[in-house]
């Protein structure tokens, strides 16, 4: 199984509302990432989790809180969001890197196209 | 700070026609870069890396440090070439930052 899942692949969701974003992976990958794409832009990171601890969190707002329960699922909470928070949401996992990053291929998910009304 | 930059937002030519597209970067530590494709549809995906030194799907791409560039090329243009394609920089890791992407289009 070389697939990262997410789920759901479409959300809309008001300002007020809490919603989850998941992402899955059987693949043993110990590093799992967040990353947001606006449209017509690339993929920006947002978080970096290694071996189930948050590593990197690239000054995103506090309305993104991630979480990583165990080694094979990350989620991304959100709360209060705003209407130019509306993008596709995608995540990747890979092997942690160790030197050069031969190994470290990322596997993305489809990803989770989020309105924020 | 690192920086990709894809300089063509669009690329098109005719089946058979070669293809380059440009990556520039800027990073002060020793590069790690990769090329990945997005087809109509599907999720983003390794292409190849520079380090591996590898073709696939007959493309090729190889790493200039003295014009920090990392172009990926390909002979002979296929229909099935069409897609978004983004340069990235790997640091500290595998933390990527991409370019803005070149999305090619392949005329029968």
């Amino acid at each position: 199984d070389t697939e990262v899942t997410q789920t759901p692949k479409h959300l809309v969701m008001g300002m007020t509302n809490k919603k989850s974003l998941k992402c899955e992976q059987h693949m043993g990958h110990r590093a799992m990432y967040w990353y947001k794409q606006k449209a017509k832009k690339p993929p920006e990171l947002m978080f970096v989790y290694s071996y189930e601890k948050l590593s990197i969190n690239e000054s995103v707002p506090s309305r993104f809180s991630p979480e990583c329960p165990n080694s094979s699922l990350l989620n991304l909470h959100l709360h209060a969001l705003q209407p130019e928070d509306s993008a596709l949401y995608l995540c990747a996992s890979s092997q942690v890197a160790r030197g050069r990053s031969k190994d470290t291929e990322a596997f993305f998910g489809q990803g989770t196209r989020l309105t924020v009304v | 700070a690192q920086r990709v930059t894809q300089p063509e937002k669009l690329l098109s030519v005719f089946k058979g026609a070669p293809v380059e597209l440009k990556c520039n970067y800027s990073y002060s530590g020793s590069p790690e870069l990769f090329w990945y494709v997005q087809y109509s549809r599907q999720r983003l995906q390794l292409l190849l890396r520079h380090i591996s030194r590898e073709s696939i799907k007959g493309f090729t791409a190889d790493l200039n440090k003295g014009e920090t560039s990392f172009h990926l090329k390909k002979p002979f243009a296929q229909e099935e070439d069409s897609a978004m394609y983004y340069c990235a920089l790997a640091r500290a890791g595998n933390m990527l930052t991409f370019g803005g992407g070149t999305r090619l289009m392949v005329k029968p």
